[in-house]
């Protein structure tokens, strides 16, 4: 099976500016979770999509959404950046359809802010 | 929200020897992830533990789950070149499929 994959690897953009971002999960995998990282606070959870639907959400501003498609697809946007919204920020997906919570994370987003 | 803490935060070992990373929480877990994300890379699933006293082996990897299910440990033995990278241990958070990360322990290995 082909891994998660993300879009774009890189982008530069400029304060004020809103970017979107993409992620496709493994195949068959219908929960997406996406993650910030950043060296300050390490890894954090921004939220989580399962059937299309929003199931959990961490404690970031509203500037940043996500959404995700009928076929599992999903984006996460964030608007009106900020310099401290730069950071890698990962895709995860799961099977969600065992008791385990594994998550298989893509290689990320760099996303830098000017 | 409930943290993880993850002991030490870098760790500098000649190559072959014995490097351990610790996992602790103020609650009692369902169960403990732990991930390696390589130098630019992203984090890879390592293993889970769910069970009180749990031990599991990958090779030179040891993964020790605490009896009151609040802590856990990550053992290499004999490090290798290969096992550079930062390890974290991860718990479930408020959504059963959130994670909660520790901030990670960065190995270096000299050879």
């Amino acid at each position: 099976k082909a891994g998660v994959t993300q879009t774009p690897r890189y982008l530069i953009k400029t304060r004020g500016q809103q970017v979107t971002l993409s992620c496709s999960p493994i195949s068959g995998h219908r929960s997406v979770s996406w993650y910030q990282q950043t060296p300050g606070q390490g890894l954090q959870f921004l939220f989580e999509y399962f059937s299309e639907t929003q199931r959990n959400k961490g404690n970031f501003p509203g500037r940043f959404s996500g959404r995700q498609f009928s076929n599992s697809r999903s984006e996460m946007n964030v608007s009106t950046l900020e310099l401290g919204d730069s950071a890698l920020y990962l895709c995860a997906s799961s099977s969600r359809d065992t008791s385990t919570d594994t998550q298989y994370f893509g290689p990320g987003t760099r996303l830098t802010v000017l | 929200g409930q943290q993880v803490m993850q002991i030490p935060q870098y760790q500098h070992v000649q190559e072959g020897e014995d490097f351990t990373t610790y996992c602790n929480s103020s609650t009692t877990l369902s169960n403990i992830q732990w991930y390696k994300q390589r130098p630019g890379g992203h984090p890879v699933f390592l293993i889970q533990l769910v069970k009180s006293g749990e031990v599991k082996k990958q090779k030179r990897l040891t993964f020790q789950f605490g009896e009151a299910k609040k802590n856990s440990s990550l053992h290499i033995t004999a490090t290798q070149t290969t096992d550079v990278g930062t390890y974290f241990c991860a718990k479930p958070g408020a959504g059963s499929y959130q994670l909660t990360f520790g901030k990670g322990t960065k190995l270096s290995v000299i050879p």
